[in-house]
């Protein structure tokens, strides 16, 4: 049973570049996370996407947007880069809340390396 | 709104002591709460959680017992190895929501 995997694993751009990170989920799971972890911090979240909509998102300007494919894997993009956004990007995928009965285990990928020159 | 509080700094221990990271939390509704560990270079890993008041997650020898009365979730193991060198992070998500919460995590060394 194939876990959550993510794409690339490192990655380096230069300021006011785009990026796009990608993630499979779990096999069986529907809703994918994604969330930003700083050096030295604890991961933030930045939205959840379900059934190809957002369904919940945290304190992150709009130049983070993201998509669901009908397949469940699911794309980060960020746009005008900057310094600040260099951060490990994780990608979690669970059941959907209402199916998992309130609440549901989030299993991540090993995340990609976001380094902005 | 929710958050999770972790004991500031780093966990230097030698092999076979005992280890206790404290996490207490704050939560508009009726939390789960997680312990996720981080070895270098990877993701997170599930290590245990606790779904409602007084249960108590295991695994690998680590416990954490989900306490209302006083906000907290804190991580135990009676005798660590080398090997549990990580990052240890407390994490919460409210009935109805997938949206963790993560605290800022303890670097915890054991020394041989």
């Amino acid at each position: 049973d194939a876990g959550v995997t993510q794409s690339p694993t490192h990655l380096i751009k230069t300021r006011g570049q785009q990026v796009t990170l990608r993630c499979s989920p779990k096999s069986g799971h529907d809703t994918v996370s994604w969330y930003q972890q700083a050096l030295g911090q604890g991961p933030q979240f930045i939205f959840q996407y379900y059934e190809e909509e957002e369904r919940q998102r945290g304190n992150f300007p709009d130049r983070f947007s993201g998509h669901q494919f009908p397949n469940y894997s699911s794309e980060l993009n960020v746009n005008a880069l900057l310094l600040g956004d260099s951060a490990l990007y994780l990608c979690a995928s669970s059941l959907e809340a209402g199916r998992s009965g309130g609440t549901d285990t989030q299993y991540f990928g090993p995340g990609t390396r976001l380094t902005v020159l | 709104g929710n958050s999770v509080t972790q004991m500031e700094g780093p966990v230097t221990l030698s092999e076979e002591a005992f280890l206790t990271i404290n996490c207490t939390y704050t939560a508009t509704g009726y939390p789960s709460l997680f312990w996720y560990v981080q070895y270098p270079g990877e993701g997170l890993q599930l290590l245990l959680k606790a779904t409602k008041a007084d249960d108590k997650g295991s695994n690998k020898g680590f416990e954490a017992t989900y306490r209302k009365e006083t906000t907290s979730f804190h991580l135990e193991k009676g005798s660590v190895q080398v090997s549990d060198s990580a990052v240890y992070f407390c994490a919460l998500s409210v009935y109805g929501n997938n949206r963790l919460a993560f605290g800022k995590g303890n670097q915890v060394v054991v020394i041989p």
